[in-house]
């Protein structure tokens, strides 16, 4: 059974900071992995998403990588904006187009 | 495209009341999810379907029904609502087996039971 977790579950940054955010799952036969953020009381936005044959994708200021043999992704912001400040969320598409959820990071961008 | 929409946005049910959540998508997208989301939490499978007519229970469908009568509907039915279903609800849909592979989500229904 696929497993999501990540770490850390909440971070505070001041403005201008790179930063990362990880991203674990159990069962290395992912499909592929999905980035997503979630403001207060919305819905999700996808940010990224990288097939398991990728090794990473760039949005913007964005970079997420996979490592299926380590079992793990991470969310790369560079020049981090108070307007970055939300939930980010990783999802893992498994077996019959299943997404399995992390439990999220909290960002605070500070100005 | 409106993408997918959810209705209501806000409902707040007593213990042992019923309701529908409705789902639409014009994407036509053959794959459709629902979700729920507890504080802190991050999102679990309740049901999902891979085309009119056909569905099949995620982690989480105690509580819940579902039907799927045409491509652009998916309705979460909750019969005897209970406290622990106060939650944030969500449905998403994508192509299929092909891509794009990802996953597009509605703006949530937030459900509390009494």
């Amino acid at each position: 059974k696929q497993e999501v977790t990540q770490i850390p579950a909440a971070l505070s940054v001041p403005e201008g900071e790179n930063l990362v955010l990880n991203c674990s799952f159990t069962d290395s036969a992912i499909y592929n992995l999905q980035w997503f953020r979630q403001d207060p009381g919305k819905g999700l936005t996808s940010l990224l998403l990288i097939q398991s044959s990728q090794r990473e994708q760039t949005s913007g200021r964005l970079n997420a990588s996979l490592d299926k043999s380590s079992g793990r992704s991470t969310l790369y912001i560079a020049a981090s904006q108070p307007g970055d400040s939300a939930t980010y969320l990783c999802a893992g598409r498994s077996y019959g187009n299943k997404l399995v959820f992390g439990a999220g990071t909290i960002l605070r961008v500070k100005s | 495209n409106a993408g997918v929409t959810q209705t209501p946005k806000f409902r707040i049910l007593k213990i042992g009341q019923s309701m529908t959540l409705q789902c639409t998508q014009d994407m036509n997208h053959n794959y459709m999810y629902w979700y729920r989301q507890d504080p802190g939490m991050g999102l679990k499978l309740i049901y999902y379907s891979v085309g009119a007519g056909i569905t099949d229970k995620g982690e989480v469908p105690n509580g819940y029904n579902v039907s799927r009568s045409t491509t652009e509907d998916f309705p979460l039915r909750l019969e005897l609502a209970a406290p622990s279903q106060t939650s944030v609800y969500f449905c998403a849909s994508t192509r299929g087996l092909a891509e794009p592979y990802e996953q597009y989500f509605g703006p949530g229904t937030r459900l509390t039971v009494t």
